[in-house]
C-alpha cells in the first residue's frame, strides 16, 4: 500500500509557466520533505516541514516555494521554472523522534521545455 | 563538516557472488548511518540502518552492512546477488552535530548484477 503518493508521476512543462508537484502521505508523520534529484546524481534538499514549521535550505532558489495545508498534505510550487529545473522531485515523510528513517514517495519527473 | 564518500560509480558483480558496495564518512560525534536503494524512476527505499548497537546491522532484501569506526567504513554486503539487486545505492548520514538531522547522501553507486 502506498505510504507516501506524488502526483503526478511524470510533468512537461514550458519555461516559465508556473507548476505544482503535490505530494501526500498516509502515515500521518509530523515531518515532510522535498529533494530535487538531478540523472542519478544525490538527493538535493529543498526544504522541510516540521509539523507548520518551514524550514528552507540557504541554496534553494526563491522561484521554489512550499506549501503544507495539512499533515498529510505538502505542494512544491515552482513559480516560473527554468531549463535548469529538469529534474525528478522526491517527497519524504519521516515521524518525529528517534527512527530516523524517512519513507520517500515515488517521485514526479518534471521536465521543462 | 559531515560527510559521506562512495568511492565507485559503479559496481558490477556476476549473480550468486558476494557484493560489497563501499562507502566511507566524515562526521562530528557518534554516526547515524543508513543505506538506501533506488531503482528506476522510483524513490529511495530504506534498506539499514547503524544508530548503536552492533557493528554488523541486518537490512531488508538480504542486505547487511557493518559499521567500522577505526576505518570510518559502513560497507553494504549481500552474501549471494541477484539480478533483481541491480539498482542505484545510496550511502547517507544524518548531521546530527549542527542539530539539523539533515541527511547527508552520497554519490551513489550503481550496481549491476550480470546474469
Amino acid at each position: 500500500d502506498a505510504m507516501v503518493i506524488q502526483n503526478p508521476r511524470y510533468q512537461v512543462t514550458q519555461f516559465g509557466k508556473p507548476v505544482t508537484l503535490s505530494c501526500s502521505q498516509t502515515l500521518n508523520h509530523n515531518v515532510m520533505y522535498w529533494y530535487q534529484q538531478k540523472s542519478s546524481q544525490a538527493p538535493k534538499l529543498l526544504f522541510h516541514y516540521y509539523d507548520k514549521d518551514f524550514n528552507n535550505e540557504a541554496d534553494t532558489p526563491d522561484n521554489f516555494q512550499s506549501r503544507r495545508p495539512n499533515t498529510s498534505f505538502c505542494f512544491l510550487d515552482i513559480r516560473s521554472p527554468g531549463l535548469g529545473d529538469t529534474a525528478m522531485y522526491l517527497c519524504a515523510a519521516e515521524p518525529a523522534g528517534t527512527s530516523y528513517e524517512q519513507y520517500f514517495g515515488p517521485g514526479t519527473r518534471l521536465t521543462v521545455t | 563538516a559531515q560527510s559521506v564518500a562512495q568511492p565507485e560509480d559503479q559496481v558490477n558483480v556476476a549473480e550468486g557472488n558476494p557484493l560489497t558496495v563501499k562507502c566511507t564518512y566524515s562526521v562530528s560525534g557518534n554516526p547515524y548511518l543508513f543505506w538506501y536503494v533506488q531503482y528506476p524512476n522510483r524513490g529511495l527505499q530504506f534498506l539499514l540502518k547503524y544508530i548503536t548497537g552492533d557493528n554488523l546491522v541486518k537490512g531488508s532484501y538480504g542486505f547487511e552492512a557493518e559499521f567500522n569506526k577505526s576505518q570510518t567504513s559502513f560497507h553494504l554486503k549481500k552474501p549471494s546477488a541477484l539480478v533483481s539487486d541491480s539498482a542505484l545505492y545510496f550511502c547517507a548520514v544524518r548531521d546530527v552535530a549542527s542539530g539539523t538531522y539533515k541527511y547527508i547522501f552520497g554519490t551513489g553507486t550503481r550496481l549491476k548484477v550480470l546474469a
